[in-house]
């Protein structure tokens, strides 16, 4: 299984406060990603970093943001969650790009925000 | 736009059967069709990465095709095993870079 750890694996917050879900990953891969996981959707992607300092916004990521100070550790912030921000994320990594690198993800984080 | 359709959407079956998913899709231009399985509460598993120049691939008991011209791929599964019970996910890759869409799955339940 590739290193990745995900925490909190499950937190209970209220709406507008600050969250914070850490990924860290042991294989040095170069890209990381957040995903959502909702009932009726597909995995969508939140952010993704290409690179220590580098990150780019995927397609839900209005009311997230992200930030990657080292190789092995990428951080998703919600800065005042929100109901509709209730999900499961899912960080995954990859040593390529996206169209052809082997995506490998986390275990998740199930949040619920009251 | 760029979508991925999958069917069933559950789906449940005897152990020991052999089940077929279906995925079509019409994303382009196309680099590649994955196939994951994620066990409940679990991360999902690659099973299979096929390019377009590819129409088939195993994993085991697992056996995924692809017809390019179609846009359309099929995940086959052999003599299920109680263990196969998942949501099973196909995923395209744009070719332009970080983009991959995925589908909504297929819930697999096995019965013995």
């Amino acid at each position: 299984d590739a290193g990745i750890t995900q925490s909190p694996r499950h937190k209970v917050t209220e709406t507008g406060t600050p969250v914070t879900l850490r990924c860290h990953q042991t294989e040095n891969h170069r890209y990381m990603y957040w995903y959502r996981q909702d009932p009726g959707h597909g995995l969508r992607l939140i952010h993704y970093s290409y690179g220590v300092k580098d990150t780019d916004k995927g397609e839900v990521s209005d009311g997230y943001s992200v930030s990657r100070s080292k190789t092995e550790d990428f951080l998703l912030t919600l800065e005042s969650a929100t109901s509709s921000q209730t999900s499961v994320y899912f960080c995954a990594i990859s040593d390529k790009t996206g169209d052809t690198g082997e995506l490998f993800f986390g275990e998740g984080s199930r949040l619920t925000v009251l | 736009k760029n979508q991925v359709e999958q069917s069933p959407q559950s789906l449940i079956i005897l152990e020991g059967k052999n089940c077929t998913l279906q995925c079509n899709y019409t994303v382009s231009p196309f680099s590649n069709l994955r196939w994951y399985k994620q066990d409940t509460g679990r991360g999902p598993v690659s099973l299979t990465i096929m390019t377009f120049s590819e129409n088939t691939k195993s994993n085991g008991r697992y056996t995924a095709t692809l017809d390019a011209d179609t846009k359309q791929s099929s995940l086959h599964i052999t003599a299920s095993q109680l263990s196969d019970s998942a949501s099973y996910i196909c995923v395209v890759s744009e070719h332009t870079g970080t983009a991959l869409i995925f589908g909504k799955g297929t819930t697999l339940s096995v019965s013995s």
